[in-house]
């Protein structure tokens, strides 16, 4: 079974500051890859995703991801947070095989005025 | 305006006593899904429905029912709830279409069960 794997689970960050949020997954097939965002009492809405083509992804409100296909990574990125960037951030995989995504269990951001 | 929505938001019940959450689509989805959502474990899928009539277990379906006879609909039954199912359930909604594969959810329940 693929698994997907966030490794910083809480991070803060000032205003301004730069940001990447680390992916990795399990599985060694074809995969689709997606990080999702959280605002704070809202569901989740779709920030970017990768299916094929450029390994660098660029996404709403500034973010961008980039799939390394030999580290199984999709990292997160910003080069500038927004204190509106507060909120919690999931990877997920979909492999070609299933219908459902797998998703990690998430980062959550706080950015300080 | 294309939505998922799911009622009711926030529901506290008592151990055993039969719940429903409905969730509804109006983007004309066959896809549709139940994830809950617990704190260190990200979400996880509860039951999916490729289409109505079809339906199928995730990772979680233990204590789970759901139904899918019209496409737009697809509750999620409790019938005998307990503590451990406390959490936050998102349902999902998405086409058949792979080149476009993105899901919409719906704004969550809360569910409490003491």
């Amino acid at each position: 079974a693929q698994s997907v794997s966030q490794h910083n689970h809480h991070v803060i960050l000032s205003e301004a500051a730069s940001l990447e949020l680390g992916c990795n997954y399990s599985y060694g097939g074809t995969v689709n890859l997606f990080w999702y965002v959280q605002y704070p009492g809202q569901h989740l809405q779709l920030l970017l995703k990768y299916f094929s083509g450029d390994p660098l992804v660029k996404g709403i409100k500034g973010f961008e991801a980039e799939f390394i296909k030999s580290k199984f990574s999709f990292n997160l990125r910003k080069p500038s947070v927004q204190w509106s960037d507060t909120a919690e951030y999931f990877c997920a995989v979909k492999d070609t095989g299933r219908r459902a995504l797998t998703f990690g269990s998430g980062t959550r951001l706080q950015v300080q005025p | 305006e294309a939505q998922v929505t799911q009622n009711p938001r926030y529901l506290i019940t008592v151990t055993g006593k039969k719940l429903t959450v409905t969730c509804s689509q109006n983007m004309n989805h066959e896809y549709m899904s139940w994830y809950r959502q617990d704190p260190g474990l990200g979400l996880r899928q509860i039951y999916y429905s490729m289409n109505v009539e079809v339906t199928d277990k995730g990772d979680v379906p233990e204590g789970y029912k759901v139904s899918r006879k019209e496409k737009r609909n697809f509750p999620l039954i409790l019938e005998s709830p307990s503590p451990n199912q406390t959490s936050l359930y998102f349902c999902a909604s998405s086409s058949r279409d792979s080149t476009s594969y993105e899901q919409y959810f719906g704004p969550g329940t809360r569910l409490t069960v003491t």
